[in-house]
């Protein structure tokens, strides 16, 4: 069973730095790409970066890059994201999600970890 | 503003068809046959309904389709039932990018 497991909620200050996980289970993790999707509260899902464990392949969307780090630690079949000064506006929900190659949709989803920052 | 411009809600009674729109460009819908659909229900991770415009994954009802015509991609619910009460997003790939680009977002309210 093909199964993404998130780490646990957070709740940082304006500046600190912050690292969530996402580990898979059930699939061959370097065969597949690994998304983080951002959801802000009421809001709509933004791709934020797609990673490729096999090559450490990592592509960012034009609006994230430059404000997070996507990388991943094959020996535990494990994807990241992180930030190195959180703000405010990071706040929001951010899932993991599986996608078969670069151009495909995201089929299995992670549970999805809340990043609450205060000012 | 978001890439991919769909109705933010529509409704329908249970039994009722309905169709979700989603407007994008000739760099992302126009062009390509990647666009998918997800179903978000609240409190839920995503689930994806419909992908490749038209192709569902296994697992997901014969009552969801979608389609594509020019810029624009349309997923329709037949037969509605009170579990699809739920936000859908539209999705597509981009070449302004290279990534995928999403839709705001359609609350479906039954009625």
């Amino acid at each position: 069973e093909v199964q993404l497991v998130q780490s646990g909620a957070e709740v940082k200050k304006s500046g600190e730095s912050l690292k969530i996980s996402c580990k898979v289970s059930g699939y061959t993790f370097t065969s597949y790409w690994i998304g983080w999707v951002r959801q802000m509260p009421g809001r709509g899902l933004e791709l934020m970066g797609i990673l490729y464990p096999g090559d450490s392949d990592t592509r960012y969307s034009p609006s994230f890059q430059g404000h997070v780090t996507i990388s991943a630690d094959k020996s535990i079949s494990t994807a990241y994201l992180q930030w190195s000064s959180l703000k405010a506006s990071d706040t929001a929900m951010y899932y993991c999600a599986r996608r078969p190659t670069s151009v495909s949709p995201m089929d299995y989803w992670g549970q999805g970890t809340l990043v609450t920052v205060s000012s | 503003q978001s890439a991919l411009t769909q109705p933010a809600s529509v409704s329908g009674s249970p039994g009722q068809s309905i169709t979700i729109s989603c407007t994008g460009t000739s760099s992302d819908v126009g062009s390509y046959n990647y666009v998918s659909w997800y179903q978000q229900h609240p409190g839920k991770a995503p689930k994806l309904m419909i992908f490749d415009v038209s192709n569902r994954p296994s697992g997901v009802s014969f009552r969801f389709s979608g389609s594509k015509s020019d810029n624009t991609a349309s997923l329709t619910i037949s037969g509605l039932q009170a579990e699809d009460e739920a936000d859908y997003y539209c999705s597509s790939y981009t070449s302004r990018s290279t990534l995928e680009v999403f839709g705001g977002g359609t609350k479906l309210t039954l009625l």
